[in-house]
């Protein structure tokens, strides 16, 4: 396709539940980034690859949280043990190239909204 | 360090009449900025961005906004709110020093409203 995509839109968990929340990013795209949008809130920054490489997961809120992109292409944040707080939307974004900002725009998918319950 | 601060949660505006979007940041080093916008149900679209090039940005739908180094703001600004612009905004910061700071850094976002 011709932008980011993420699935499921929606994923209702029960408290406890182990989730899996993928991302699709543009192809060729060497950057992508996961966020984390908890409601009337601002994203906040979880998670970075440069290709397959992780290099920066300073976002993520426990070790609850992983994610990967073993072939450099799709990516996914898995939760284990999803508690209450972990309610919210889980954005994906993907650029062209890698570095500063400036050369590059940064694409969005539209989000997977977790609801924890 | 860098951090992006919106001054107001909500702003309501009448359609025709012009927007203004509060955006201030904090950054050590030569910023790049952006403003975002987040339509119900759909994902971040860029707006317009600064990179150290013109201090003043047009962007899509009539939007442009000017960085003011010594205000450190980045004000968005609209002549004439049409109804299709009631949206969340986002400012956004990020590190121009190539391979560092590679996360965008999100502000509160800025809920507008727009009456007919």
């Amino acid at each position: 396709g011709a932008g980011v995509s993420q699935s499921p839109r929606y994923k209702v968990a029960k408290r406890g539940q182990d989730v899996a929340l993928r991302c699709d990013p543009i192809s060729g795209h060497v950057s992508l980034f996961w966020y984390q949008q908890a409601l009337g809130q601002g994203p906040e920054f979880l998670t970075y690859f440069q290709n397959e490489a992780q290099l920066d997961k300073s976002g993520l809120p426990s070790d609850r949280f992983f994610a990967e992109r073993p072939e450099g292409s799709v990516s996914t944040l898995k939760i284990q043990r999803t508690q209450q707080e972990d309610s919210a939307v889980y954005l994906c974004a993907s650029r062209r190239g890698q570095g500063a900002f400036r050369d590059t725009e940064a694409f969005f998918g539209q989000g997977t909204r977790l609801t924890v319950v | 360090a860098q951090s992006v601060t919106q001054l107001d949660s909500h702003v309501s505006v009448s359609e025709g009449t012009p927007v203004l979007l509060r955006c201030n940041y904090s950054s050590s080093y030569s910023p790049s900025l952006f403003w975002y916008v987040q339509h119900p149900n759909k994902g971040l679209q860029l707006l317009l961005k600064y990179t150290s090039a013109a201090t003043l940005v047009k962007g899509i739908n009539g939007f442009e906004a000017e960085f003011k180094k010594s205000e450190t703001s980045f004000h968005l600004t609209k002549p004439s709110a049409h109804m299709s612009d009631a949206a969340e905004y986002f400012c956004v910061v990020t590190l121009l020093i190539m391979g560092a700071g590679n996360m965008l850094t999100f502000g509160g976002g800025t809920r507008l409203m727009v009456k007919p």
